[in-house]
């Protein structure tokens, strides 16, 4: 199974500043076949289902404001919200779609400073 | 629009049996690889297991955890997707969401509790 772990578990921001969590794979989840890297982000708030807010490591899907950006490669991959707004407080769960067993990151809790 | 129901959920007896249903529609579900994710109250997401689209093979894989005690199964005809539960065990007991995962269609889970 690929193990997935996240840092920091917890991080509060000041409100307009950067967050940045950190995803690594115990394992590349980089495919050959087709050069992609196969990682999503998503986001959780209380009593929602999750919400995916990047896939293939770095495309925002649709809807999702342009200061939640992915990126890296390989085995380790990084979430950024540029600018911290209130309603980004919430948990953020990396997971590799790469070979099953699927598996999640433990979460980040993002709180405001 | 996606839409995702999942119903079915509710309070069992450990040893007991219990069956998840997800309904689908704004989305073509026969072509659609599907999986069911749990989460246990206060914990982090599990992907439970996944059942490909008929035309790929309709092949289901499953954690280690709940292998060989539920079966994912999909019924096109009526865009519902199902999870057989047997032998739960109180550590079954998690909200269990229907969802194409990265593609972003999630439901908004249904309860199953494991409890004597």
């Amino acid at each position: 199974d690929i193990v997935m772990t996240q840092s920091p578990d917890s991080l509060a921001v000041s409100l307009g500043e950067r967050a940045t969590i950190n995803c690594k794979s115990g394992q590349s989840v980089l495919s050959s076949s087709n050069n992609k890297n196969h990682l999503a982000w998503y986001q959780q708030k209380p009593g929602q289902p999750p919400k995916v807010l990047i896939s293939w490591a770095s495309t925002r899907q649709s809807g999702v404001p342009d200061r939640f950006s992915g990126s890296g490669s390989g085995t380790d991959f990084t979430l950024t919200i540029s600018s911290l707004q209130a309603e980004d407080v919430a948990v953020y769960y990396c997971q590799q779609y790469y070979d099953v067993p699927f598996t999640f990151g433990p979460g980040t809790r993002v709180d405001i400073k | 629009e996606a839409h995702l129901v999942e119903s079915g959920g509710g309070l069992v007896k450990p040893g007991e049996s219990l069956r998840l249903s997800c309904a689908v529609s704004g989305f073509t579900f026969s072509d659609a690889w599907m999986n069911w994710v749990r989460q246990a109250p206060g914990k982090g997401l599990e992907w439970v297991g996944r059942i490909k689209s008929k035309i790929d093979g309709g092949t289901t894989y499953y954690a280690a955890p709940v292998q060989g005690r539920f079966i994912i199964s999909r019924d096109d005809s009526k865009n519902t997707l199902y999870i057989q539960m047997n032998s739960l065990k109180t550590e079954d007991t998690a909200v269990y969401y229907c969802t194409t995962l990265w593609y972003g269609d999630w439901g908004q889970g249904t309860l199953v509790t494991v409890s004597s």
